[in-house]
């Protein structure tokens, strides 16, 4: 069974400071998602990553993948408060079907 | 991308009722996957719908429940069937890249229902 754990799940930071989210996950894989929700919303595409090594980079935002050490990372640069949501990350299993991990549950402050 | 149009996007029922969830996507699509969130929860996949066959459900969840037709490449309906407090949630439609790149995956709107 493929299980998929994001740290930390709760994450209150200021603006203008660096974070790390990560994403760890238990079996092989080759394709993984990172999803941005904010509340009450549905889930937006931010990167999907395909192969060890990738990284993506989208404003203040970069994600990155080890698949030889199942981990994933989501990168924050100098957060803005817009950037306050909840970050998913999930596994592809096959035939595009995902596992998602927790959500890390993100608020920048002032 | 895809543009998915799901409805309603939110309702209130009664125990014992069923209701029907629309996912309508302005592209043709092999997969379909309705997933289910519950508050405050991560997101579950219910099953995947593909055109022409029956629907495949994962571990903990059965057609009685939840039937899902898929009639034809752009549309699909989940519905929750027997409803109780339990499934009050977000139901959440998503599709493949209909540009078959297998690079991503699209969610509608999503359904936010109450069970009373």
């Amino acid at each position: 069974e493929l299980k998929v754990e994001q740290n930390p799940l709760f994450l209150s930071m200021q603006e203008g400071k660096n974070y790390t989210i990560y994403c760890n996950y238990s079996t092989t894989s080759d394709r993984l998602y990172w999803y941005r929700q904010d509340p009450g919303k549905s889930l937006e595409s931010l990167f999907v990553l395909l192969s060890n090594g990738a990284v993506k980079q989208e404003g203040r935002l970069m994600a990155s993948l080890d698949t030889k050490a199942r981990l994933s990372t989501l990168h924050i640069t100098a957060a803005v408060h817009d950037l306050s949501a909840t970050y998913f990350c999930a596994v592809d299993w096959g035939a595009q079907k995902l596992v998602f991990g927790q959500g890390t549950r993100l608020t920048i402050n002032p | 991308s895809a543009v998915i149009s799901q409805k309603p996007s939110r309702d209130i029922c009664q125990r014992g009722t069923s209701l029907t969830i629309q996912c309508q996507v302005d592209s043709q699509v092999t997969m379909m996957f309705w997933y289910r969130q519950q508050p405050g929860q991560s997101l579950t996949l219910i099953a995947t719908a593909n055109q022409g066959s029956e629907a495949t459900y994962e571990s903990g969840f059965v057609i009685d429940k939840f039937p899902i037709s898929r009639p034809n490449l752009t549309f699909s309906t989940l519905t929750v069937s027997n409803m109780s407090p339990e499934d009050s949630s977000i139901y959440l439609c998503s599709v493949e890249d209909p540009k078959g790149t297998n690079e991503k995956l699209f969610f509608g709107s999503g359904t936010q229902l109450s069970v009373l």
